[in-house]
């Protein structure tokens, strides 16, 4: 099993809509979680940071659920610049190593 | 904002050639790291550095690859012997400013483009 999974997609969605990406992880010493936005041929961009609380940044909101060791990203009234892929990142508190989840493809389309 | 630097943005390389990709961390950073990532694929771990010296590596990371930290700004990964599958965009990352806690995000170079021909 992964240390990070994630649903590859790619998610086709309408504009305006709402969308849901969940990772989960598999090491429950993980101690900080981020979503990274990630463009065509890009660098990965931290989108944000999660927090034990949730937390959320305009149309974006942020979910941890250490009991079923997942996070969760959701999206509000998506817009044409969502369409990017999401990774997933954890940090393995062990050895301070940030761990990778292979992405989730979003397509928002008019 | 301090950035990560990397040169070249793009290097085309000959197979079996040596190449040496640049970085420049954000300068009060501890933790180093170098990713890459094929056309299409995922990003995938190479090499953490931390204290001048390999924290872990990767598979991927194999006696063709080395990296140093020569002169306590530049971060270099060098890639021996160049095979064609060496192609790819090949990232530069740091975190964790001094004095911080390590659960910090990292923040990334805009990435090399190395094509092996």
């Amino acid at each position: 099993r992964k240390e990070v999974e994630q649903d590859p997609g790619p998610f086709n969605v309408p504009e305006g809509a709402t969308v849901a990406f969940n990772c989960t992880y598999s090491n429950s010493a993980s101690q900080s979680f981020f979503w990274y936005r990630q463009d065509c041929r890009k660098e990965p961009k931290l989108l944000m940071s999660v927090y034990s609380s949730g937390n959320e940044d305009g149309r974006f909101t942020a979910q941890l659920n250490r009991a079923s060791q997942y996070i969760s990203l959701l999206i509000r009234d998506s817009k044409l610049s969502d369409s990017a892929t999401y990774l997933c990142v954890v940090n393995r508190h062990s050895n301070y190593q940030l761990i990778w989840g292979a992405g989730t493809k979003l397509i928002i389309k008019p | 904002e301090p950035e990560v630097t990397q040169t070249p943005s793009h290097q085309v390389t000959q197979m079996g050639q040596e190449v040496i990709l640049r970085c420049v961390p954000i300068s009060n950073h501890l933790y180093f790291y170098w990713y890459r990532q094929i056309l299409g694929q995922k990003v995938e771990f190479l090499v953490s550095f931390y204290n001048n010296e390999i924290s872990e590596k990767s598979e991927i990371f194999d006696d063709q690859f080395s990296v140093e930290r020569p002169d306590g700004s530049n971060f270099t990964l060098k890639i021996r012997s160049t095979k064609l599958e060496d192609s790819a965009m090949y990232f530069c990352a740091s975190r964790v400013p001094a004095g911080q806690g390590t659960n910090t995000e990292a923040f990334f170079g805009q990435g090399t483009r190395l094509t092996v021909v």
